[in-house]
């Protein structure tokens, strides 16, 4: 089961609005609405920020969403803050018997 | 509130195993599935199997087959990951982290540091 593909990095000022992708497969991604997306700080364990493609948890900011399209997921930061410069993560649930696969990760800086 | 809280961190030589605990608070321990994820220094998150609290059962990544091993004890409302044949490229924090029903990981203990290194 490979990981599945983010890019490396994402920036953008305060204030913008970046988008991550994460793109699998149909056997993972495009197969389940079972994408989630993770914060990392550094030295900090992950923080969940999005489930089941586009549902919030309760103390997330509004300004993270999450969408899917085909075999690709999206987490979009509108309005871009100071403290969302951290490493992100997807995930999804996988068809195969390693149940669930992780994205490569996106390191976001803001400018 | 919900908690994880995690053993401390671990040195151990190559060919040796190590068992991680994790043990659970602010809910009921049987009610939710209980993940177990890596991450090697500077690397991603890599995903390693799952234990059901409630009746024992687990499924492991492929990669991880024949050397993990998970388990819980109710009485503690703890959940342990040992992993064998440590080689050095299992040095990483290890964390354990609650299933949200189906899919997410939610929340997460603060990570245990193991060390691989003759």
């Amino acid at each position: 089961q490979s990981a599945l593909t983010q890019p490396a990095s994402v920036s953008g000022s305060p204030g913008q609005s970046i988008t991550i992708s994460c793109t699998g497969t149909s056997s993972d991604v495009g197969g389940y609405n079972y994408v989630s997306w993770y914060q990392q700080h550094p030295g900090k364990a992950p923080k969940l920020m999005i489930y089941e493609v586009s549902n919030r948890p309760s103390g997330v900011p509004d300004r993270f969403s999450g969408s899917k399209s085909g075999n690709t997921a999206s987490l979009t930061i509108s309005g871009l803050q100071a403290e969302d410069e951290a490493d992100y993560y997807c995930s999804s649930y996988t068809s195969s018997s390693t149940l669930y696969v992780f994205g490569t990760g996106t390191k976001v800086t803001v400018l | 509130q919900v908690q994880l809280v995690q053993s401390g961190a671990e040195v151990k030589k190559p060919g040796a195993s190590v068992k991680v605990s994790c043990k659970a608070s602010g809910y009921t321990f049987t009610s939710y599935y209980m993940h177990w994820v890596r991450q090697a220094p500077g690397q991603g998150l890599e995903w390693m199997g799952i234990i059901n609290p409630s009746g024992g059962s687990t499924s492991y990544a492929q990669k991880f087959q024949g050397r993990v091993t998970m388990t819980r004890d109710t009485s503690t409302s703890t959940v342990y990951m040992e992993l064998s044949s440590l080689r050095s490229e299992d040095t990483a924090v290890y964390y354990c982290a609650r299933e949200g029903s189906p899919s997410w990981f939610d929340p997460w203990g603060q990570g245990t540091l193991v060390t691989v290194s003759s």
